[in-house]
């Protein structure tokens, strides 16, 4: 079966650095995606890995390893208003997405 | 701006009574997907379309239909809401099917069953 695993929720305060894993066992690989939801909201697209290593987007970074089935979400500098669920989804060899149910991330001041 | 738009954005019901979500959207983009989405849980396809051709999940109750009569509009259609079908429902867009491309959503509409 196809499976994404990430935390539940994590805790972090204001002005550090969080990671956010994600590993993945899906049909096929044709690329990761990381998306934000604040609650109540809908996701809206933070990145996208298809090769290995890392991409970094200003404060926010996704990193990617095919061979180990993984990546993680790195965000610096951490906000309140990154308060939120960072949700994983890969597309699998039908391109179709196989989503994460999300991991909350409660910022403390 | 070009954007998915979701109307309503709360929509309440009894049990066993019908109800349409809406979606429409300005980005002409090919394919329109629908979830559903519990709380912190991961977003469920319920159906995608790419053009007209209709693409629905194996696990997808007979309780939801869906309609595309163009490009830019998109129903949901719960013919029988049950208790179990509260969720946020979440309309979704992208270029085209068979390739990478990232998924738009619309705000969602977020349905309560009585």
């Amino acid at each position: 079966g196809q499976n994404i695993d990430q935390p539940t929720e994590m805790t972090a305060t204001e002005g550090a650095i969080v990671q956010i894993n994600c590993t993945y066992q899906t049909s096929g690989f044709n690329g990761l995606f990381w998306y934000q939801q604040h609650a109540g909201e809908a996701p809206t697209f933070l990145s996208y890995n298809v090769l290995d290593g890392l991409e970094e987007k200003g404060r926010f970074s996704s990193f990617l390893s095919r061979s180990k089935g993984y990546s993680y979400l790195l965000l610096k500098e951490l906000q309140m208003k990154d308060s939120a669920s960072y949700l994983c989804a890969v597309m699998d060899s039908n391109y179709q997405l196989i989503w994460g149910a999300g991991t909350k991330l409660i910022i403390k001041p | 701006d070009a954007m998915v738009i979701q109307n309503p954005r709360y929509q309440v019901t009894q049990f066993g009574k019908p109800v349409t979500l809406s979606c429409s959207q300005t980005l002409n983009h090919n394919v329109m997907y629908w979830y559903q989405q519990k709380s912190s849980q991961a977003p469920k396809l319920l159906f995608h379309y790419y053009d007209k051709d209709f693409n629905n999940e194996a696990d997808t109750p007979d309780n939801f239909q869906s309609r595309r009569p163009n490009t830019s509009f998109c129903f949901l259609d719960i013919r029988s809401p049950g208790l179990g079908d509260a969720a946020m429902y979440l309309c979704a867009t992208s270029r085209e099917s068979g390739s990478i491309n990232e998924q738009f959503f619309g705000p969602g509409t977020r349905l309560t069953v009585l």
